[in-house]
């Protein structure tokens, strides 16, 4: 069974660049795959932040960029705030259903 | 403005049964594809199911098949969960969101929380 793969914690001093990635445990992911990406914060319900790879959600700073990076679906955030200090899941289309990755819990310090 | 409204989560014994409900408003419902992602507490995210714009296709995750049962009423503008044979890893907040572009899940409500006591 595929498992969908995630830095578990990364930390980025404010103001820095951090990139998250999001694999596969066997293969590459391509757009064929539909990346997304979503941030949560406690108690609070997953916001979308990106979606077909790298096309913004309404009202995303353009701080957030999505790409494909080598092999892996990849989140970078340029000028990282305080407030993006949450945990981020990305997600990929695998035609029989969807996969969440387990998640990279972001630490801004 | 787009809005989902989950209820119907509560405590249920290990082998109970379920529904959940969503209700959607701020869009046209019956255009959309829904979905059930749920969220163990302090886990990752986990898709469930899926069911089309008009009810006629659905699918599940593995870990679900055969117990879960996602439907929905676009007269009512309501999506569904029963889950049937609970058990205790089921525990966890039950999240209902939308897709707009292909495999995007552009809007979540808040949940609802299930817990399964044995």
């Amino acid at each position: 069974q595929t498992v969908v793969t995630q830095e578990p914690s990364f930390s980025v001093s404010p103001g820095g660049t951090v990139t998250l990635t999001c694999g596969l445990t066997s293969g590459s992911v391509s757009t064929s795959y539909y990346p997304s990406w979503y941030q949560q914060t406690p108690g609070q319900a997953p916001r979308t932040l990106m979606y077909n790879t790298n096309t913004r959600s309404s009202g995303v700073p353009d701080r957030f960029s999505g790409s494909i990076l080598g092999n892996k679906a990849a989140l970078t955030v340029t000028g990282a705030q305080a407030d993006d200090e949450s945990d981020y899941y990305c997600a990929l289309y695998m035609g029989s259903g969807w996969v969440f990755g387990g998640g990279t819990k972001l630490t801004v310090l | 403005e787009v809005q989902l409204v989950e209820s119907g989560g509560g405590l249920v014994q290990s082998g109970g049964s379920l529904r959940l409900s969503c209700a959607a408003s701020g869009f046209t419902f019956g255009s959309y594809w829904m979905h059930w992602v749920r969220q163990a507490p302090g886990k990752g995210l986990v898709w469930v199911s899926r069911i089309n714009s008009d009810g006629s296709s659905t699918i599940y995750a593995d870990s679900v098949r055969g117990r879960f049962t996602i439907s929905r009423d676009n007269a009512k503008n309501m999506l569904y969960l029963q889950i049937n044979s609970l058990r205790a890893d089921d525990s966890a907040v039950y999240y209902c969101a939308r897709t707009s572009t292909p495999a995007v899940f552009d809007y979540w409500g808040q949940g609802t929380l299930v817990t399964v006591s044995s």
